[in-house]
């Protein structure tokens, strides 16, 4: 069966830290760019991060940027999302999203449940 | 900062034709920016409607497509459903390994 799945979420306080973590299966996930997408409580989705098949290529947001950092083991299957400095408003749900993007034409066509972070104090 | 601009709201009648547009608030939306969209009923996953400007993803009705009118992307919905109603977001592709969502455009059908 071909999924995401997504863990590690949780309540953190303000400038804590936290690793998600998302579990690939039923493709060959060093195959595939991957990324993490975020939704606030109530709010539109956003992209924060994404990283190429060999770990080679990163990208983040401008506002997770020197924060988070993003990361995978392909001998895994597995994708990471490494957040430090936590700030209340990057609570949200993230996801985790497969992206077609190795060439064009660059969108997301699979996607996990969402884990949700929650930065309070 | 690169501003992705979609309709907050929008509202059609069952069975009618809705069109939702995806701007930028500075400068044009074509192909080039590889426009898709996507589909989230509130507290679910997204779902991939469309992907570079026009293409149905794997198991989406026709009644879905994708377009770019002027200078936006149009994701148009023929023969509206009640079950279409959710939010609708676009994603372009800024090159660099940066894509931005738009606002997110809820519909009502009713």
């Amino acid at each position: 069966q071909v999924q995401l799945v997504e863990s590690g979420g949780g309540l953190v306080k303000p400038g804590g830290s936290l690793r998600l973590s998302c579990a690939a299966s039923g493709f060959t996930f060093s195959d595939y760019y991957m990324s993490w997408v975020r939704q606030a409580p109530g709010r539109g989705l956003e992209w924060v991060s994404y990283i190429s098949t060999s770990s080679y290529y990163t990208n983040y947001v401008d506002s997770v940027k020197g924060r988070f950092t993003i990361s995978r083991d392909n001998a895994k299957n597995s994708l990471y999302l490494q957040m430090n400095s936590l700030r209340v408003d990057d609570t949200a749900v993230y996801y985790c999203g497969r992206l077609v993007a190795v060439t064009a034409p660059y969108y997301f066509d699979l996607w996990g449940q969402g884990v949700l972070v929650t930065v309070s104090s | 900062q690169t501003v992705v601009t979609q309709e907050p709201s929008v509202s059609v009648s069952p069975g009618g034709t809705i069109t939702l547009t995806c701007g930028l608030r500075s400068g044009s939306v074509s192909a080039r920016l590889y426009p898709s969209w996507y589909q989230q009923t509130p507290g679910q996953t997204p779902r991939t409607l469309i992907s570079n400007t026009n293409v149905r993803f794997s198991g989406v009705p026709d009644r879905f497509s994708g377009s770019v009118v002027g200078n936006k992307a149009a994701l148009t919905i023929t023969g509206a459903q009640a079950d279409d109603e959710c939010d609708y977001y676009c994603v372009l592709y800024m090159g660099s390994g940066i894509w931005v969502f738009g606002g997110g455009t809820k519909l009502t059908v009713l």
